[in-house]
């Protein structure tokens, strides 16, 4: 049973870009979290998706960055025109319907803007 | 505010050297308490969940307990193997909202 996967697993951009970060949960799983691991910091919780529903996104910067779970395929985190402080590891969690509390983590993106 | 705090930021044992890391929380509204281990350049691993006060749970040289304002992550003859990086996670509310402690970095020496 595959566990939460996340590609790319290093992603690199020059500021201006857009970086798109894929999250596909583990089977099963409906519920999806997105998180973000600055150097020497801990991990921040940005948004909480349901299939093609935003239950709670009140870590997510107010610009450039946007989440979705379509009906079919993963989670998308999209950075639009990066900059040099989004540079960051990014952690795709998820979590069974029949319980919501414990969540599973990917191996994480690692995100360098140039 | 809710506050997640871990001490110690670091800890070196020798293999064998029995120890404990500590999770201070001030939340409201506290749902569970987890502890997770996390190596360099991957993602967090899912140790222990602990719902209420005077819960323990424990795997293999692991042991975690909870309080009404702490937790302990107990780890008895620790080997090399388990050097990493332990995180405490509060989750709040309805909306499944997970605070994250700085973490605790263990190195172990053989």
């Amino acid at each position: 049973n595959a566990g939460v996967m996340q590609n790319p697993r290093h992603l690199v951009r020059r500021r201006g870009q857009e970086a798109r970060l894929r999250c596909s949960p583990m089977k099963g799983h409906s519920h999806v979290y997105w998180y973000r691991q600055l150097p020497e910091e801990g991990l921040k919780f940005m948004v909480y998706l349901q299939k093609e529903n935003i239950i709670d996104e009140s870590g997510m910067p107010k610009e450039r960055f946007s989440a979705e779970f379509p009906k079919e395929g993963p989670s998308i985190l999209r950075i639009q025109q990066v900059v040099r402080g989004d540079s960051a590891a990014y952690f795709c969690a998820s979590s069974p319907q029949y319980s919501t509390d414990t969540q599973y983590f990917g191996p994480g993106t690692r995100l360098t803007v140039l | 505010e809710d506050q997640v705090t871990q001490s110690p930021e670091a800890l070196r044992l020798q293999e064998g050297e029995s120890s404990s890391l500590n999770c201070s929380y001030t939340v409201s509204g506290l749902r569970g308490l987890f502890w997770y281990r996390q190596d360099p350049g991957k993602g967090p691993e899912f140790l222990f969940t602990l719902y209420s006060a005077g819960e323990e749970k424990e795997k293999e040289r692991l042991k975690a307990t909870l309080t009404k304002k702490e937790s302990f992550l107990h780890i008895t003859a620790p080997k090399p193997e388990d050097s990493a990086t332990y995180l405490c996670a509060v989750l709040l509310g309805d909306n499944n909202d997970m605070r994250f402690g700085a973490g605790t970095r263990l190195t172990v020496k053989p």
